[in-house]
């Protein structure tokens, strides 16, 4: 496998579950991001990893937990989310060492919270 | 804190006729990218611009920058149905991982 792989594509969940989204990347990136995307609103960076450390926490509630254990793979653990969480969250890498290169994609997971 | 603007959000255009996307920035920034989104899929990488005055050029598409008017465009030439897909421009933040994206510019070519 190529690139950045998300799963599960689609997710139904209740306010009181907790779920994990996951997210794999096989392009030897070491930066790895979470994006939301609500259909009303632009993108929205959550969070960013680079060599497994946190180095961006766009004020995200705390209901979000990322989880990135090596270069590879970002978690996202999902727990009492509302409904107006409901949306496509994606998952990117980058180069390594360098500010400059694109993103790179995954396919997202479409989440929905009844 | 860095807002990227674009315009127009939804563009309705007929095959073979020339458009412009224009994506604003609001502080200082030393790179910036278009993508392409199609319905249900993720973004493509279409061009990475990193110094005033940079130019790219893709087939029909071809996207410049302009470092001190905080301006970005993209270029669409004799537009074909195919190019039909919503483009975003995301700028990044000075020395930083952050990427921040455009609200997204929805473009459909009718024949």
């Amino acid at each position: 496998e190529t690139g950045v792989t998300q799963t599960p594509r689609h997710l139904v969940m209740g306010m009181t579950n907790k779920k994990s989204l996951k997210c794999e990347q096989h392009l030897g990136h070491n930066a790895m991001y979470w994006y939301k995307q609500s259909a009303k609103k632009p993108l929205e960076l959550m969070f960013v990893y680079n060599f497994k450390e946190q180095t961006e926490n766009n004020s995200v509630p705390s209901r979000f937990s990322p989880e990135c254990p090596n270069s590879s793979h970002l978690f996202l653990h999902l727990h009492t989310l509302q409904p107006e969480d409901s949306a496509l969250y994606l998952c990117a890498s980058s180069h390594p060492g360098t500010f400059n290169s694109p993103l790179h994609f995954g396919n997202g997971t479409r989440l929905t919270v009844t | 804190e860095l807002k990227v603007e674009q315009n127009p959000l939804f563009l309705s255009m007929q095959e073979g006729k020339n458009y412009t996307i224009y994506c604003n920035y609001s502080t200082t920034s030393d790179r910036l990218y278009w993508y392409r989104q199609d319905p249900g899929k993720s973004l493509e990488s279409l061009f990475v611009l990193l110094s005033n005055g940079a130019v790219k050029q893709e087939g029909r598409l071809m996207a410049s920058l302009d470092t001190k008017a905080r301006l970005s465009t993209l270029h669409i030439t004799a537009a074909v149905h195919d190019l039909s897909a919503t483009y975003f421009c995301a700028v990044g933040e000075d020395s930083s991982y952050k990427l921040i994206f455009g609200s997204g510019t929805r473009l459909l070519v009718r024949p």
